[in-house]
């Protein structure tokens, strides 16, 4: 059973038109983070929270935000995509209550094309 | 900030024989060490990890080495097989849980 649920898994967004990715966990885990994977690269933290805190990484563009409304959910907004934001999003959640918890786990991740 | 480097880039086996990736980190605070496997189209999974106690840790055909003062930690696939081809990640993670992906090493099994 998928405990990390990312929708849609293909997504097509017009340049310059808001777009959300959304990721739902079923783990209760403290941590959800999002990733920027694009072709043949690692992935990208973009930010995370640990419950409701929001962490931003320093590089990460104000054109990407974030909402965490509870526990399960966290959605990734895409202000205005540029063709340059292509990529597989992927979300990620860690348990996040002390040590020996470092493990991740991955959604299979929302391919967004921009045209 | 932590410094990783992954090598290879891409590995080519024949089934049947072994895979190697090394991956060498640079922040000694890192003290667990997973390796993450990608299949294509899908997210990274967790395959194998050891924590910075540890030496070794095999599940059986994979392995995991750990060297903390040389800071290098290195994946081992033991009688490969085509479902192994993917795109293997390291991760070096410290007591926060924050962590540095390497580059990838795109593994490649052939029959």
């Amino acid at each position: 059973d998928a405990m990390v649920i990312q929708n849609p898994r293909y997504q097509v967004t017009q340049f310059g038109k808001p777009v959300t990715l959304s990721c739902s966990q079923t783990l209760n885990h403290n941590v959800m983070y999002w990733y920027q994977q694009k072709s043949s690269q690692a992935p990208k933290l973009l930010f995370h929270y640990y419950d409701k805190d929001f962490n931003n990484e320093a590089d990460t563009p104000d054109n990407f935000q974030s909402r965490r409304p509870n526990t399960s959910f966290c959605f990734l907004d895409i202000r205005s995509p540029g063709l340059g934001d292509a990529a597989m999003y992927l979300c990620a959640t860690r348990r996040g209550q002390g040590a020996l918890d470092e493990k991740l786990f991955f959604g299979s991740g929302t391919q967004l094309s921009v045209l | 900030g932590e410094n990783v480097e992954q090598h290879p880039s891409t590995l080519s086996v024949q089934e049947g024989d072994s895979a190697v990736i090394k991956c060498t980190y640079s922040d000694s605070a890192s003290n667990y060490f997973p390796w993450y496997k990608q299949e294509l189209g899908k997210g990274p999974q967790l395959i194998i990890d050891i924590r910075s106690n540890v030496g070794e840790k095999k599940d059986q055909r994979i392995a995991v080495t750990l060297n903390k003062t040389a800071k290098h930690f290195s994946l081992h696939i033991t009688e490969t097989q085509p479902e192994d081809s993917a795109v293997y990640f390291c991760a070096p993670t410290d007591s926060w849980g924050k962590l540095q992906f390497g580059a990838g090493t795109q593994v490649v099994v052939t029959p």
